[in-house]
């Protein structure tokens, strides 16, 4: 039974330029959702899709962010024109839609530099 | 708005019972949780508990929720140094998605 799994997990970048993360969620799990953490604090809600609709944003998702789950399996996270305040670590978290507990992914550490 | 609060820091002797506090302001809250994490790595989902519980116990993990107070704690029994890690307390109101976490509190094991 394999977990999520995130790719990179680290990437390092100059302000300006576009990134793109992915997640693999657990086999089977229809719901996807991604947070962001920076240093000290907890996880912070981004996005989540249900299969491939993308069912709730957060105002936290500026117009530079935009996240796709085509096929409703793997999901991915860009980034345009980066900046040094996206500088967090990206937490992407499965599961089923009958039930309710999130498993976390070992996540994406992403500095701008 | 939603906000979950949480103590920074806990220092606690190895073979001693660890209590973590966290307090939440979403009366409409279903479940809450308490995830660990430990350096460079993701969450781990430790436990949780159904608003309508007041107490939950899991092992050496015993939860404990005061809805009236907003109140949640987690006790670990018989800390040991790899109970080292920052825990996070978070709740889950009516939305299915979206989980509200707390900064998370240091939890140092000594021996």
């Amino acid at each position: 039974d394999t977990g999520v799994s995130q790719d990179p997990r680290h990437k390092i970048t100059k302000r300006g330029q576009n990134v793109t993360f992915r997640c693999d969620p657990i086999s089977e799990h229809n719901r996807l959702y991604w947070y962001r953490q920076t240093l000290g604090q907890g996880p912070e809600f981004l996005t989540y899709f249900q299969n491939e609709a993308q069912l709730e944003k957060s105002r936290l998702l500026s117009d530079r962010f935009s996240a796709e789950r085509p096929k409703g399996s793997f999901s991915t996270l860009e980034i345009q024109r980066t900046e040094q305040g996206d500088s967090a670590m990206y937490l992407c978290a499965s599961s089923l839609e009958t039930r309710h507990e999130q498993y976390f992914g070992p996540g994406t550490r992403l500095t701008v530099t | 708005g939603e906000d979950v609060e949480q103590s920074l820091f806990l220092s606690v002797r190895e073979g001693d019972s660890s209590v973590i506090n966290c307090t939440y302001t979403d009366s409409s809250s279903t479940y809450l949780y308490w995830y660990k994490q430990e350096p460079g790595a993701g969450l781990q989902l430790l436990t949780y508990i159904f608003s309508n519980m007041d107490m939950k116990q899991d092992q050496r993990l015993t939860v404990l929720l005061n809805k009236k107070d907003k109140h949640l704690s987690l006790r670990i029994a018989d800390t040991q140094t790899g109970d080292s890690a920052i825990y996070f307390c978070a709740e889950r109101g009516d939305s299915w998605g979206k989980l509200q976490f707390g900064a998370g509190t240091q939890v140092v094991v000594t021996p």
